[in-house]
């Protein structure tokens, strides 16, 4: 079975674009996470979907946001880039309605480097 | 933001000798504990979700205890080899609002 894909894996942008990212879950997982992961600030949490709706959200500013198609597949898009947004954007997929309560599998992530 | 502690930050270890590491979160509003090996250049991987007081769990050489009574949780690895070189991140869930909070991790370097 195909591990949580992310696409693109490294990506370069300059402050004030913005960037979507995607995430293909392993197939028959229903919710997605995403983590933003900085020296400085370590794993964060940004949202969880599930069933194409957003049950959770993590404490960042509203340039972060995303959705869940109905096939799993979620993406993330960041408005308005700043430099603090270089990071590594992680997904991670899990099986059932619990979400985050339950083991999640993780992709390679997506590199982001804002100029 | 939760408080959730780890330490040491890194650590050094012989190969063959066993060692653990510890997980610290507020002992209020638990609801579970993970555990995740994170390799350079891979996906973090999971280990271990733990959810009840003196849980213990165990895969291969890891093993994990919780005590959700005083926030805390151990990690050992019994024989270490150089394989088991990564960081090893912990995340509380919480019964208020259902959010991950991570530590900053765990380093571990098994010396050959």
């Amino acid at each position: 079975k195909a591990g949580v894909t992310q696409t693109p894996r490294y990506l370069i942008k300059t402050r004030g674009q913005q960037v979507t990212l995607s995430c293909s879950p392993i197939s028959g997982h229903r919710s997605v996470s995403w983590y933003q992961q900085t020296p400085g600030q370590g794993l964060q949490f940004l949202f969880e979907y599930f069933s194409e709706t957003q049950r959770n959200k993590g404490n960042f500013p509203g340039r972060f946001s995303g959705r869940q198609f109905s096939n799993s597949r979620s993406e993330m898009n960041v408005s308005t880039l700043e430099l603090g947004d270089s990071a590594l954007y992680l997904c991670a997929s899990s099986l059932g309605a619990s979400g985050i309560q339950e083991t999640q599998y993780f992709g390679p992530g997506t590199r982001l480097l804002v100029l | 933001i939760l408080n959730v502690e780890q330490s040491p930050q890194s650590l050094h270890v012989q190969e063959g000798d066993s060692t653990n590491f510890t997980c610290s979160f507020p002992s209020s509003n638990f609801y579970a504990l993970h555990w995740y090996r994170w390799e350079t250049a891979k996906s973090p991987e999971a280990l271990f979700v733990m959810t009840l007081n003196g849980d213990e769990k165990k895969k291969g050489r890891i093993s994990a205890t919780l005590n959700t009574k005083e926030g805390y949780s151990y990690l050992y690895i019994k024989g270490s080899q150089p394989e088991d070189s990564a960081t090893y991140l912990c995340a509380f869930l919480n019964s208020n609002d259902y959010k991950l909070s991570f530590g900053a991790g765990t380093t571990v370097t098994v010396r050959a």
